[in-house]
């Protein structure tokens, strides 16, 4: 069974410019998470999506966007990029919401200059 | 911002020693998991740990929760070199969801 799978993998970007990263869940998954992990902030919550629904959202400006499609692969954008906006950027499934396990992707890194 | 602290921040140990790493938090919880991550890449799930419970192992590890003092333990006993890692505890809040709010990790390094 495949693993949860996110491209790109690395990336590069200037400031201003806008990146999607995209997320594949594992077959059958209906739940995915996605998270920014940066040196300096550790492990935060971005948002969770369910069946195309956006169930939370962390706090994050509204340059950070998501969304699901009907076959659950998720996307998220981040707009008019900052430096501070460099980060691995990871994204979670699981089977449903309270499952309590995640499976991780091996992440996006971004770089902005 | 963390929930979670975690102690102590780094850890280093030779192969075959135990290694203890602890973490706080704040709020209530349904449940407490523990993740590892190899430098750079996906976390990985060890063990998930329900509000009611208060001590459960998996294969050479061994978690506790006392949830009067919001605190857990993660105990790996006769480590190995490819136990080098940086180890996370993660919280639910006590709401519904997938929202996780992570410690700032443990980065443990065994030596062979």
């Amino acid at each position: 069974k495949a693993g949860v799978t996110q491209t790109p993998r690395y990336l590069i970007k200037t400031r201003g410019q806008q990146v999607t990263l995209s997320c594949s869940p594992i077959s059958g998954h209906r739940s995915v998470s996605w998270y920014q992990q940066t040196p300096g902030q550790g492990l935060q919550f971005l948002f969770e999506y369910f069946s195309e629904t956006q169930r939370n959202k962390g706090n994050f400006p509204g340059r950070f966007s998501g969304r699901q499609f009907s076959n659950s692969r998720s996307e998220m954008n981040v707009s008019t990029l900052e430096l501070g906006d460099s980060a691995l950027y990871l994204c979670a499934s699981s089977l449903a919401v309270d499952t309590g396990e995640l499976f991780f992707g091996e992440g996006s890194r971004l770089t902005v200059l | 911002s963390q929930q979670g602290e975690e102690d102590p921040q780094a850890l280093s140990i030779q192969e075959g020693e135990n290694a203890t790493m602890n973490c706080s938090y704040k709020t209530s919880i349904n449940n407490l998991q523990w993740y590892r991550q190899n430098s750079g890449r996906g976390l990985v799930h060890l063990i998930l740990i329900r509000s009611n419970e208060r001590e459960k192992h998996s294969g050479r590890l061994r978690v506790t929760l006392d949830t009067s003092k919001k605190s857990s333990s993660l105990l790996i006993t006769a480590s190995r070199a490819a136990d080098t890692a940086s180890y996370f505890c993660a919280t639910d809040g006590g709401a519904a969801g997938n929202k996780l709010t992570f410690g700032g990790g443990t980065r443990v390094l065994v030596k062979p």
